[in-house]
């Protein structure tokens, strides 16, 4: 059974914390990603990496970083988080196919910063 | 950006009824339309990736057509069960991420089938 597996399923940070959210994949897929999920807008594309230490930055990647030391984890950092930042995230991974390739995600991360 | 459009937001049917739903997509330099569904508490699942002008994909219940000239995509579930409760969503790659499969999402239909 293929699997996305996200650390933490719940968390609660205070603002100005430094944030940690790992996400692992038990596939050998080459893509994974990082996305947000904000109520009446869809998933948006924080980071992606499309091999180890490569990554490249998606629509909203300010306040965020990424690391990617393995190709079946990718972290993604927030450096100093923000009530903003209060959030669903979802990690996601492909295999190199190009268009086609569907995404297989983990269940999520909400986290909310006080 | 590439702008990926659902509607309606959010659709109440009762148990049995049948219903469908859009998602609409720029037509030009069309390489692909995912749909994945996301049921509460669970992980989003693909449904089905097109690629074809005129493509109609069916799983169990549910089924997709898609029309590449006009750019848009209709799902179709038939006899929703409250099972069938989720968030619908639709997705494109982006025209400069195609080698990466990185997709721009629309907003998602929220399906709730009422007993």
């Amino acid at each position: 059974d293929v699997k996305v597996t996200q650390s933490s399923r719940y968390l609660v940070k205070r603002t100005g914390e430094k944030v940690f959210l790992e996400c692992v994949q038990d596939m050998d897929h080459e893509n994974m990603f990082w996305y947000r999920q904000d109520p009446g807008l869809g998933l948006r594309l924080i980071y992606f990496s499309y091999d180890v230490k490569m990554k490249e930055k998606g629509d909203i990647p300010e306040g965020y970083s990424v690391s990617r030391e393995k190709k079946e984890r990718f972290s993604l950092i927030l450096e100093s988080a923000s009530t903003n930042q209060t959030s669903m995230y979802l990690c996601a991974s492909s295999s190199y196919r190009g268009a086609t390739g569907e995404l297989f995600f983990g269940e999520g991360s909400r986290l909310t910063v006080l | 950006i590439l702008n990926v459009e659902q509607s309606p937001q959010s659709l109440h049917v009762q148990e049995g009824d049948s219903t469908n739903f859009t998602c609409s997509f720029p037509s030009s330099n069309f390489y692909a339309l995912h749909w994945y569904r996301w049921e509460t508490a669970k992980s989003p699942e693909a449904l089905f990736v097109m690629t074809l002008n005129g493509d109609e994909k069916k799983k169990g219940r549910i089924s997709a057509t898609l029309n590449t000239k006009e750019g848009y995509s209709y799902l179709y579930i038939k006899g929703s069960q409250p099972e069938d409760s989720a968030t619908y969503l639709c997705a494109s790659p982006n025209a400069g991420g195609t080698s990466y499969g990185k997709l721009t999402f629309g907003q998602g239909t929220i399906l709730t089938v009422h007993p």
